[in-house]
This record gives structure tokens, sequence and C-alpha cells, in this order.
């Protein structure tokens, strides 16, 4: 298995709704990313998971909470966001970085979040 | 926060002729990659040049690597009409495992 899945595919929510953004991948990657985007935008990192462990945060509002249950799982729990967090939401993965050999990394095909 | 400038921002082209899209960053890498997305879909990686790497090559692609200059080039040759998409550089800074994406160019190929 090569892929990264994301689910759901489309969303729909309300301010005060509370709901969650799954991704998996069974690569055996340590490494996970949530990252956002905008149309027309590049991806802007949000979260950095290491070995299940968050290890980067960018700052990100406390509406958005991050999960990672076990190795091939990672969550992210929206609560009472606002409109202008619509956006494309990708996860990604990668191997652990060793020194002097680095990797691509997989990304899903992304979460389309319409906050309405 | 973004690294930096991809040029040009928007480039279309005949199929069969060679796409050209250059990306600058700021900091010190260990490595730069090339993704493309199709229709704000996911991305898919396409290739990565380490940093003590100048060239590679893979298929219809040529990535060049300049860190005196902190740029690269991502060269199409031969195009296609589904190489019509948009392509992002990334870098992966020295000490910090992430990627951050440079602006983008959208290519687009006429039949």
């Amino acid at each position: 298995d090569t892929e990264v899945t994301q689910t759901p595919k489309h969303l729909v929510m309300g301010m005060t709704n509370k709901k969650s953004l799954k991704c998996e991948q069974h690569m055996g990657h340590r490494a996970m990313y949530w990252y956002k985007q905008k149309a027309k935008k590049p991806p802007e990192l949000m979260f950095v998971y290491s070995y299940e462990k968050l290890s980067i945060n960018e700052s990100v509002p406390s509406r958005f909470s991050p999960e990672c249950p076990n190795s091939s799982l990672l969550n992210l729990h929206l609560h009472a966001l606002q409109p202008e967090d619509s956006a494309l939401y990708l996860c990604a993965s990668s191997p652990q970085s060793q020194t002097g050999y680095f990797y691509g990394y997989t990304f899903g095909s992304g979460t389309r979040l319409t906050v309405v | 926060s973004q690294q930096g400038e991809e040029d040009p921002q928007a480039l279309s082209i005949q199929e069969g002729e060679n796409a050209t899209m250059n990306c600058s960053y700021k900091t010190s890498i260990n490595n730069l990659q090339w993704y493309r997305q199709n229709s704000g879909r996911g991305l898919v990686h396409l290739i990565l040049i380490r940093s003590n790497e100048r060239e590679k090559h893979s298929g219809r692609l040529r990535v060049t690597l300049d860190t005196s200059k902190k740029s690269s080039s991502l060269l199409i040759t031969a195009s296609r009409a589904a190489d019509t998409a948009s392509y992002f550089c990334a870098t992966e800074e020295q000490g910090a495992q992430k990627l951050v994406f440079g602006q983008g160019t959208r290519l687009t190929i006429n039949p």
C-alpha cells in the first residue's frame, strides 16, 4: 500500500459544529503532516507528528486540534471554525530522514472543507 | 511562512514544447522537491534533489539546483496535454523535518 487515504473527501460544517478529518497510511512512515491550502495558493504547514508525538505546531489556532492515535492514523479535530477556515486540508507522510538520505512526501487527495 | 518565489506564476505553451519553471528560496536546505497538483487535489511527488547535487533527471523531467544562488529549475521536455497542472517547489530546511512550498506555477499545455 503506497497511499495516504483521507476521509471525508468533502465536508460542510456550521460554525458551531464539531467534526474530525481522518488520515491513514500503511507505509510504515513515522512522520505525518497536516497542511492547509486555500484556492490558488501553496499548501501551508499546520502540524508535524514524528513517532506519534507532536513536533511542530505552526501557531495554529486552538480550534484545530491534531491527534495521532497510532503510527498509521492522524486526525484533525475541528471545533468552532470560521468561514475563513474553508480550504483544502491535506495530509502527508514521509519516512524519518536519516543523515544524508531524504525522501519525498506522500500526500493524500485532501478534504475540501466548507464552513458555513 | 512561505519559502520563496516561483517564476513564472503562469505558463501556457503548445504540446510538444519544453516548459521551464524556476524556484528561489531563502534558507539553507537539506533538499528541494518538486510536486504536481491537478485541479486542487492531492500533490504528487515528482523529483527530489539533495543539497549536494546539481542536476537530476527522471524521465522527461530535469531539475537543477544552485545552492549559491538559492535557486532551482524544473524542465519538462516534450510536453503533453496531461502535464497541465500546478507545479510547486518545496524545500526541506536544515534542522527541521518539514516541507515549505513556493508559490507555484500554473502550467497549461495547449493541444
